[in-house]
């Protein structure tokens, strides 16, 4: 069974930018999940998707957004970018049970 | 605000036993899970409370006491592949799942 997939694996930007980042879910799996890790910290929490809605969204500025196509994959936009906005971006994906499963993410680099 | 509190660096030796913490105060709670993560890698699954107790997976044990709004990660007989980061993670009201910052872990020979 193929795992949650990202692309790309790296994405260099220049401040201003905008840049799209691609998450698909494990096959059967409607929930996705993103989340920024900035350098040597922990997880925070961005968006929650589920069957093509978004239901949730943590305390970041609305030029993060995002979209869930008929498939479940995933796409996160981020606008404006910002230098501290250079980190790496995780998907998630789950059949709505407690575990979340991880793809190996999208490093942000923006400069 | 939502929060969750763990250390940010434990040391340990080769077959010991450590224990790592974790306080939350979050809007709502469904359960408490714990991930890990290697340098460079994605977290992985490790383990999932949803009511008050002790859950065993092999090597690693978790606890939670919800009434202490309260868990820990207990692994035992440590090995040098068990340095990593660890992190607990609550399942809060919307289903927002709320992260720690990470516990770091360095296992000695």
């Amino acid at each position: 069974e193929a795992g949650v997939t990202q692309s790309p694996t790296h994405l260099i930007k220049t401040r201003g930018q905008q840049a799209t980042l691609r998450c698909s879910p494990i096959s059967g799996h409607t929930s996705v999940y993103w989340y920024q890790q900035a350098l040597g910290l922990g997880l925070q929490f961005l968006l929650w998707y589920d069957e093509g809605e978004e239901r949730n969204r943590g305390n970041f500025p609305p030029r993060f957004s995002g979209r869930q196509f008929p498939n479940y994959s995933s796409e996160l936009n981020v606008n404006a970018l910002e230098l501290e906005d250079s980190a790496l971006y995780l998907c998630a994906s789950t059949d709505s049970t407690y575990e979340q499963y991880f793809g190996p993410g999208t490093r942000l680099t923006v400069t | 605000g939502q929060s969750l509190e763990q250390p940010s660096e434990v040391t340990a030796v080769e077959g010991a036993i450590v224990q790592i913490n974790c306080t939350y105060q979050t809007s709502g709670f469904y359960g408490l899970s714990w991930y890990q993560q290697h340098d460079g890698g994605a977290p992985t699954f490790l383990s999932y409370n949803a009511l008050d107790g002790l859950e065993e997976t092999g090597r690693f044990s978790s606890f939670l006491s919800r009434s202490d709004s309260y868990g820990y990660l207990l692994l035992q007989e440590l090995q040098m592949k068990d340095s990593a980061s660890y992190f607990c993670a609550v399942r809060a009201g919307g289903f927002k799942t709320i992260f720690g910052a990470g516990t770091r872990l360095f296992v000695k020979a």
